[in-house]
């Protein structure tokens, strides 16, 4: 089992492009989320979905789209980067109420 | 909507020392609450869980958090820290009335153990 999977480790990206993170998990878990961590801040749910085909916002979803056309991927999309989108992104899936993280994707928007 | 608050940003102390980091939440409803860890570089790791039951839950590693419903609080402790224990530690909680698995994540404390 792989677990959760997120590619790039690493991207920088210039304002205004756009790319998609992505997140992959084993584990047939019908909940996926991405998060965004900052200093200070802790994490904080930018979308979640609960099964494939479904997505909803979370807190902090403005310039990121999502879609889930299958149970194991989950993709982030930044439409037009910005510097304030620089950060660390994870992806999460859970099964009932215990989370699994990727390692993780460090984002920096020049 | 709910928050969680972790008092201490940074914490430093040596080997050996007692640690406790402190979690309070924001939710008057029943709550699943959790503690990350997360190592320099590396992803978040479940440390402890607690859903009901015992109020004081044991997890990974030496850790132990006890759940204080009156004090809406949930409280990490390890008696004898490591340096292998720097690292920081997130505090989340989950709404159970709500659908899906939404966490809401404190803001943090990184600690730091000195040989």
């Amino acid at each position: 089992n792989a677990g959760v999977t997120q590619t790039p480790k690493f991207q920088v990206l210039k304002t205004g492009q756009s790319m998609t993170l992505q997140c992959a998990q084993d584990m047939n878990h019908e909940y996926m989320s991405w998060y965004r961590q900052d200093p200070g801040m802790g994490l904080r749910l930018i979308h979640y979905s609960v099964g494939a085909g479904i997505t909803d916002q979370g807190e902090v979803p403005n310039g990121y789209n999502v879609s889930r056309s299958t149970t194991e991927d989950f993709p982030l999309r930044l439409l037009s980067a910005a510097p304030s989108q620089t950060s660390v992104y994870f992806c999460a899936s859970s099964y009932g109420v215990e989370a699994f993280f990727g390692q993780g994707t460090r984002l920096t928007v020049v | 909507a709910q928050s969680v608050s972790q008092h201490n940003h940074h914490v430093i102390l040596s080997e050996a020392a007692s640690l406790e980091l402190g979690c309070n939440y924001s939710y008057g409803g029943t709550v699943n609450l959790f503690w990350y860890v997360q190592y320099p570089g590396q992803h978040l790791q479940l440390l402890l869980k607690y859903f009901s039951g015992d109020p004081l839950v044991k997890g990974i590693k030496g850790f132990e958090a006890e759940f204080i419903k009156s004090k809406f609080s949930f409280n990490l402790r390890k008696p004898s820290v490591q340096w292998s224990d720097t690292a920081e530690y997130f505090c989340a909680v989950n709404n159970r009335e709500a659908a899906g698995n939404k966490l809401t994540f404190g803001g943090g404390t990184r600690v730091l153990v000195k040989p």
